[in-house]
């Protein structure tokens, strides 16, 4: 199993631009999460979802949109990227209760200048 | 939302050295993760660990849930071992729900030779 993988590993993007980020697991897990770590912090959680066709907002989703048309991807949309985009994006997953393991990708960092 | 403390944020050890980093939780829970992020930004899994002991190497975790905290051990410690830990909870209240981890803020460790 390859677990979580994300693509790209690295991005630099002007402002205004647009793009996305890929993340695909291969565990068949129900629980899908996008992060952002900014510099000296933990994570906050972008956007979730429970299963394919079902997503829901995190504490920080202004700017972001997602999509789950299958159980394996989940790829996040940024929008007009803007400096405040700045950080490293993590892709997780979970089987589906709070008691499993979440599994972590290996991260995007994306600038926007 | 439910509150995660992490201490101390900072710690310098020399090699050889053991540690032990603290996480406090504000209410109960019922996943708590240990997470280690290497100085190339991947979070790598140390411990699940809502409650109990549990050792794997040179590392071991103790969550003891009624008093609301959990503690890592690291023994002997090696330059391979620095890095950020972050502790990280579901709060037991969460339902049928994201099931989203919440991440304390971390502590930077540093193993000097």
């Amino acid at each position: 199993n390859a677990g979580v993988t994300q693509t790209p590993k690295f991005r630099i993007l002007k402002i205004g631009q647009s793009m996305t980020l890929q993340c695909t697991q291969d565990m068949n897990h129900n629980y899908m999460y996008w992060y952002r770590q900014d510099p000296g912090m933990g994570l906050k959680l972008i956007y979730y979802s429970v299963g394919a066709g079902i997503t829901d907002k995190g504490e920080v989703p202004n700017g972001y949109n997602v999509s789950r048309s299958t159980t394996e991807d989940f790829p996040l949309r940024l929008e007009l990227a803007a400096p405040s985009q700045t950080s490293v994006y993590f892709c997780a997953s979970r089987q589906g209760l709070s008691t499993d393991t979440q599994y972590f990708g290996p991260g995007t960092r994306l600038t926007v200048l | 939302g439910i509150q995660v403390e992490q201490s101390p944020p900072d710690l310098i050890l020399q090699e050889g050295a053991n540690s032990t980093l603290r996480c406090n939780f504000s209410d109960s829970v019922n996943n708590l993760q240990w997470f280690h992020q290497n100085p190339w930004g991947q979070l790598i899994n140390l411990f699940y660990i809502p409650s109990g002991t549990k050792q794997n190497g040179r590392l071991s975790a103790t969550t003891v849930a009624t008093e609301r905290y959990s503690l890592l051990y690291i023994s002997s410690s090696q330059t391979t071992d620095s890095g950020v830990y972050f502790c990280a909870v579901v709060p037991a209240y969460s339902g049928a729900g994201s099931y989203q981890l919440t991440f304390g803020k971390g502590t930077k460790l540093s193993v000097i030779p």
